[in-house]
């Protein structure tokens, strides 16, 4: 079956240190990949979507300079997260799609101290 | 810019009567709702999902669609306390094949009770 994998699924820094995340796509092939973050008390929300043959798009109130995002082939993106300060806690979701519906991963939950 | 609500905020329900939550959404053109669940701080887990006016059922858990309105439900049919979680709606527009971007409600905590 189709499965999305994150890694790591905790992590604590120091605030101003970077965190990288996974995201791992099986079984099948994800043509897009979206990163979403789900902040204390508050709702998920979409920090930037990629599509292969595409540039990445990211929303409002997120750039690539904070949140650089790769998305080498069809199973793997990850997403780092550069001088983490305490707003940008919370948990990270990997949202990952073939031709079909929306996989999620666990999620990556990141605490800044 | 969609703007995705869900109400109420909070139920809690006995075991076994039925559960039903609401979501309206602003974009009328969009064409891809899902209901997902979030156990404590977790990932998300998907309950059903629905694409056309009308109804669809997965299990317990049934989504009724009523675009004209903005208007997506679930209702939770013979809840058990395992089922206490936060409740999820989202919706998005997919076009030609390309990925939407999905628009999450704020949640409904949903507590059962024995």
């Amino acid at each position: 079956g189709a499965l999305v994998y994150q890694y790591p699924r905790r992590t604590i820094c120091k605030s101003g240190t970077s965190m990288r995340m996974e995201c791992q796509a099986v079984g099948f092939q994800a043509t897009s990949v979206a990163w979403y973050r789900q902040s204390p008390q508050k709702t998920f929300e979409l920090i930037a979507l990629s599509t292969v043959n595409s540039a990445i798009k990211y929303e409002q109130n997120f750039t690539q300079e904070k949140f650089p995002i790769s998305h080498p082939n069809l199973s793997f993106s990850s997403m780092t997260v550069l001088n983490a300060y305490l707003e940008d806690r919370g948990l990270y979701l990997c949202g990952a799609r073939g031709t079909g519906q929306l996989y999620f991963g666990e999620g990556s939950k990141l605490t800044v101290l | 810019q969609q703007k995705v609500q869900q109400s109420p905020e909070s139920l809690t329900v006995s075991e076994g009567a039925m559960a039903s939550l609401n979501c309206t959404f602003s974009d009328g053109t969009s064409n891809n709702f899902r209901w997902y669940r979030q156990h404590s701080a977790k990932g998300l887990e998907v309950l059903v999902s629905i694409f056309s006016d009308g109804e669809k059922e997965e299990g317990r858990f049934t989504a009724h669609l009523n675009r004209a309105n903005l208007h997506v439900s679930l209702h939770i049919r013979e809840p058990q306390p395992s089922d206490s979680a936060v409740y999820l709606c989202a919706v998005s527009r997919r076009t030609g094949g390309l990925s939407g971007k999905l628009t999450f409600g704020e949640g409904t905590q949903v507590t059962v009770i024995s």
